[in-house]
C-alpha cells in the first residue's frame, strides 16, 4: 500500500517568488492536512482539506493557501516568499473518521534565499 | 488553545535501559493522541495511536498510556537500542479530529 507522497523533496527559491508543493494521500484517504516544521516554532498546523473543502485553518498569513482536487490530491501554495518560510513542509492524510490517526509523508524541504 | 509539552527535551541513555517519555496537554477535550518518531531530516513515523476512550496501547517494545483527566500521556520504551535514537513527538488530536497540536519533542540518544 503506497504511503503519502510529497513532491518535490527539495526546493530552493528566491525571496519574493512563489512555490507550489504537492501531496498525494494514501488511496482512500479523503482528509489531507499540511504542517510547517521549523527549528524555532516546531510543527505548526497550516490547514486541512476534506472532499475539496477547507475545514480547518491554522494561524498563518494569507500568503499560504491550498486546495484539494477531486482525487484527494492536494497542493499548497506560498506566494511572495520570505526567508522565514524556509522550513520542512509535511503533508498528512487520514481516513474520514480519523480513527486511524494520521500518516505523514517525507516532507518537502523549502529553502528561501 | 491546546498546548502540548514534552519532558525531557533531550535524553541520553545506555543501550538496554527502559525509559519513559512524558507528554502533557492543557485541554482534556481531545479526540485522540498519537506518538510519532522523526529521524533527522525525515518525515514522521506513527508509533502508537490512543483514542480518547482508551487508556493504553502497545506495539512491540513500546507502550503508551493516556490519562485524559490529568492531561498526561507517557511513552514507555523497553530495552532501548541504538536504532531507537530519534526525536519522539506527541500530538493531540482536537475534538473535530482534523487538527493535531504537537509538542516540541524529546530527542533520544541510545548509546551502544
Amino acid at each position: 500500500k503506497a504511503g503519502v507522497t510529497q513532491t518535490p523533496r527539495y526546493l530552493i527559491k528566491t525571496r519574493g517568488q512563489q512555490v507550489t508543493l504537492s501531496c498525494s494521500p494514501i488511496s482512500g484517504h479523503r482528509s489531507v492536512s499540511w504542517y510547517q516544521q521549523t527549528p524555532g516554532q516546531g510543527l505548526q498546523f497550516l490547514f486541512e482539506y476534506f472532499s475539496e473543502t477547507q475545514r480547518n485553518k491554522g494561524n498563518f498569513p494569507g500568503r499560504f493557501s491550498g486546495r484539494q482536487f477531486s482525487n484527494s490530491r492536494s497542493e499548497m501554495n506560498v506566494s511572495t516568499l520570505e526567508l522565514g518560510d524556509s522550513a520542512l513542509y509535511l503533508c498528512a492524510s487520514s481516513s474520514r473518521a480519523f480513527n486511524y490517526g494520521y500518516t505523514f509523508g517525507s516532507g518537502t524541504r523549502l529553502t528561501v534565499v | 488553545k491546546q498546548e502540548v509539552t514534552q519532558i525531557p527535551a533531550a535524553l541520553s541513555v545506555p543501550e538496554g535501559e527502559n525509559l519513559v517519555l512524558n507528554c502533557s496537554f492543557t485541554d482534556s477535550a481531545i479526540y485522540n493522541l498519537q506518538w510519532f518518531r522523526q529521524d533527522p531530516g525525515k518525515g514522521l513515523t506513527s508509533l502508537l495511536l490512543i483514542q480518547s476512550s482508551q487508556r493504553e496501547q502497545t506495539s512491540g517494545r513500546l507502550n503508551a498510556s493516556l490519562d485524559k483527566s490529568s492531561g498526561r500521556s507517557t511513552l514507555y520504551i523497553a530495552a532501548s537500542q541504538p536504532g531507537d535514537s530519534a526525536t519522539y513527538l506527541c500530538a493531540v488530536g482536537e475534538t473535530s479530529g482534523s487538527r493535531l497540536t504537537f509538542g516540541e519533542g524529546t530527542q533520544l540518544t541510545v548509546n551502544p
